[in-house]
């Protein structure tokens, strides 16, 4: 079965300072995959998707994300991050051939002053 | 444009008891589905639906039951509440296979 993997369950980090979180998933085929953020007491957002074409994808809020198939992994990258990027993040994987999509168990990033 | 809307926001329960959770969609989208979302488990599926009349089985299907007679609504019905199903529950929708899910805001369930 299918699954998908965030090793950090929490990731303390300075404002202004770069982070990193990880997502590798299991599959060998076809993948969409979509970083998600969700704010306190509210539903979850998407933040980036990949479904083809160049490894690296970015946002409007200066998150990028870079794909790699040869290492399952979906990196969600920030070169610096403001009190207002505190927020639990999820990685979510769909395979092509199925309408289901797999979350990994978030990431609880908290930016400090 | 309303998106995904899910009602009621709160609700307490006894065990026993059953309800419905609603969720409705105004962008046409023909999947949808129905994830919880506990401490350190991120959000497992429940069931989903790819279009009206046609639902399945997603990870954690015991208890409860769902139905999708339209495009636009597709409720969730707890048939007998449980304290293990105390959790927060989202419905999602996207347009097809592959694209990316709008969320509605959840709805917080205890069950005593």
């Amino acid at each position: 079965a299918q699954s998908v993997t965030q090793l950090d369950s929490q990731v303390p980090v300075f404002e202004e300072a770069p982070v990193e979180l990880r997502c590798n998933y299991s599959s060998s085929v076809s993948v969409y995959l979509f970083w998600y953020v969700q704010y306190p007491n509210q539903g979850l957002q998407l933040l980036l998707k990949y479904l083809s074409g160049s490894t690296l994808v970015e946002s409007i809020n200066g998150f990028e994300a870079e794909f790699n198939k040869s290492q399952t992994s979906f990196l969600l990258r920030k070169p610096s991050v403001h009190i207002s990027d505190t927020a639990e993040y999820f990685c979510a994987v769909g395979t092509s051939g199925t309408y289901k999509y797999i979350f990994g168990t978030g990431t609880r990033l908290k930016v400090l002053a | 444009n309303a998106g995904v809307t899910q009602t009621p926001k709160f609700q307490v329960l006894k065990t026993g008891q059953s309800m419905t959770l609603q969720c409705a969609q105004d962008m046409n989208h023909e999947y949808m589905s129905w994830y919880r979302q506990d401490p350190g488990m991120g959000l497992r599926l429940i069931h989903y639906s790819v279009g009206a009349g046609i639902t399945d089985q997603g990870e954690v299907p015991n208890g409860y039951n769902v139905s999708r007679s339209t495009t636009e609504d597709f409720p969730l019905r707890l048939l007998s509440a449980a304290p293990s199903q105390t959790s927060v529950y989202f419905c999602a929708s996207s347009l097809n296979r592959g694209q990316p899910q709008h969320f509605g805001d959840g709805t917080r369930l205890s069950i005593l």
